[in-house]
């Protein structure tokens, strides 16, 4: 089954700008993690928030986690267009023995 | 150093026979996951090894999915009697410690595209 929603489902930007990209998930959890997959094939990590950090940073990524609203967003700024694919959060849920449960992912195009 | 590697990365099969997919993790990950991706969904969890032992399988759909990991590195999806809603992406990944130990960055591999005619 699917932990939650990521919002918006599609999002189209130009080169340079800003794009942003939230989850929303159901249960507790041990920690968040956002993956990028090219093409529909295999999965990248991206970076991995724990549930007592509210912001994380790695390069031009920023994701903040609100555990009260039980969401997260995914900041991309400065996209690119080698940023194109599809973004998807996961969580690790608390009690669970490590699986993650991925929402449907938000598919980015930046446009050149 | 080498990622997960699965194979076949394509698969085309006919309902009613029988594949297997196989999943290479990184060397040293004591942690293997399966999950499957259908077209427009995020991945789900189908099963998850500590070592040699299945020590989740709660994401199998039914009792025509199995998977083992007989010496604790290479894992075999095998599912039996396919059927048509089986096509998908089956993903694998392994992570160095998994369960509720450490922070469980999972790697992916590639995937296998399984079609069932």
């Amino acid at each position: 089954s699917q932990q939650g929603e990521e919002d918006p489902q599609a999002l189209s930007i130009q080169e340079g700008e800003n794009a942003t990209m939230n989850c929303s998930y159901k249960t507790s959890i041990n920690n968040l993690q956002w993956y990028r997959q090219n093409s529909g094939r295999g999965l990248v990590h991206l970076i991995l928030i724990r549930s007592n950090e509210r912001e994380k940073h790695s390069g031009r990524l920023r994701v903040t986690l609100d555990t009260s609203k039980k969401s997260s967003s995914l900041l991309i700024t400065a996209s690119r267009a080698a940023d194109t694919a599809s973004y998807f959060c996961a969580t690790d849920n608390l009690g669970s023995q490590g699986n993650l449960i991925f929402g449907k992912g938000t598919k980015l195009s930046v446009k050149p | 150093g080498a990622g997960v590697s699965q194979t076949p990365s394509n698969k085309v099969t006919e309902k009613g026979k029988y594949v297997e997919l196989r999943c290479d993790p990184i060397s040293g990950h004591t942690a293997l996951y399966w999950y499957r991706q259908s077209l427009g969904q995020g991945p789900e969890f189908l099963i998850y090894f500590q070592g040699t032992g299945a020590a989740d399988d709660s994401g199998l759909p039914n009792d025509r999915f199995f998977a083992v990991r007989p010496e604790g590195s290479v894992s075999t999806l095998k599912i039996q009697r396919t059927e048509r809603g089986d096509s998908a992406v089956y993903l694998c990944a392994s992570s160095l410690r998994g369960g509720r130990q450490g922070t469980n960055e999972q790697f992916f591999g590639p995937g296998t595209r399984l079609t069932v005619l």
